[in-house]
């Protein structure tokens, strides 16, 4: 089983809808980032959260983190073409490693 | 601050020659990683390196492969005798001092090497 199971793994909607994806977990985190990847290019670092439900907004994107550290949620208003891409979650365990959810593969269609 | 330059972005080797890939990271970063993903799959874990020392390298194949990051210039990872399977993008991250730093959970990417191997 992965330590971070992200929902919907694959996504495809009409620009202008809202959407919410998220990332979710049985253990606790001390923070958590969300990345974008498009194709052809490397992971872009969106934001860290690290307050139990901290929220934290980026133009349109809003993230949160759970109450608990567990689990966290990103919500795009109004999508747009530009949004699509590959997003994931990762958090750092105590060896400094990265650990990866699978992804949510969001498509924006015009 | 540049961030992480990884070079060639592009590579083209022949089956049996020796690829390097060259990661530089962000400046103050004495963490790198190295992740491998192949077309429409995730990025898979190769190695963990500070500065002169391999942390973890479980992600790494036993044989061809190797990595070093050392006090001075790029970390490398060197793929010998090269085979078509190795054909994939090789994504290096870097992310701060740790225990001391006052943030250390985040990595940052470099834009890939794309090895093609014919």
């Amino acid at each position: 089983t992965q330590l971070l199971e992200q929902s919907p793994q694959f996504l495809s909607i009409q620009e202008g809808e809202n959407l919410t994806v998220y990332c979710n977990s049985s253990s606790v985190f001390s923070s958590l980032q969300w990345y974008r990847q498009e194709p052809g290019e490397g992971p872009v670092l969106l934001v860290t959260v690290v307050t139990g439900g901290e929220v934290k907004k980026l133009k349109r994107l809003t993230f949160q983190f759970g109450d608990a550290r567990k689990d966290s949620s990103l919500h795009i208003t109004a999508a747009q073409t530009g949004d699509t891409g590959l997003y994931l979650c990762a958090v750092m365990d105590s060896n400094y490693q990265l650990i990866w959810g699978a992804g949510t593969k969001l498509i924006i269609k015009p | 601050n540049a961030g992480v330059m990884q070079n060639p972005r592009h590579l083209v080797r022949r089956r049996g020659q020796e690829a390097r890939l060259r990661c530089s990271p962000m400046k103050g970063h004495s963490h790198v990683y190295w992740y491998r993903q192949l077309p429409e799959e995730g990025l898979k874990f190769m190695v963990y390196l500070q500065k002169e020392n391999i942390i973890d390298e479980s992600g790494m194949p036993k044989e061809r492969f190797s990595a070093e990051f050392p006090k001075e210039g790029p970390s490398i990872l060197r793929i010998q005798q090269v085979v078509r399977g190795d054909s994939a993008a090789y994504f290096c991250a870097s992310s701060p001092l740790g225990p001391t730093g006052e943030t250390g959970t985040e990595a940052f990417f470099g834009q890939g090497t794309r090895l093609t191997v014919v």
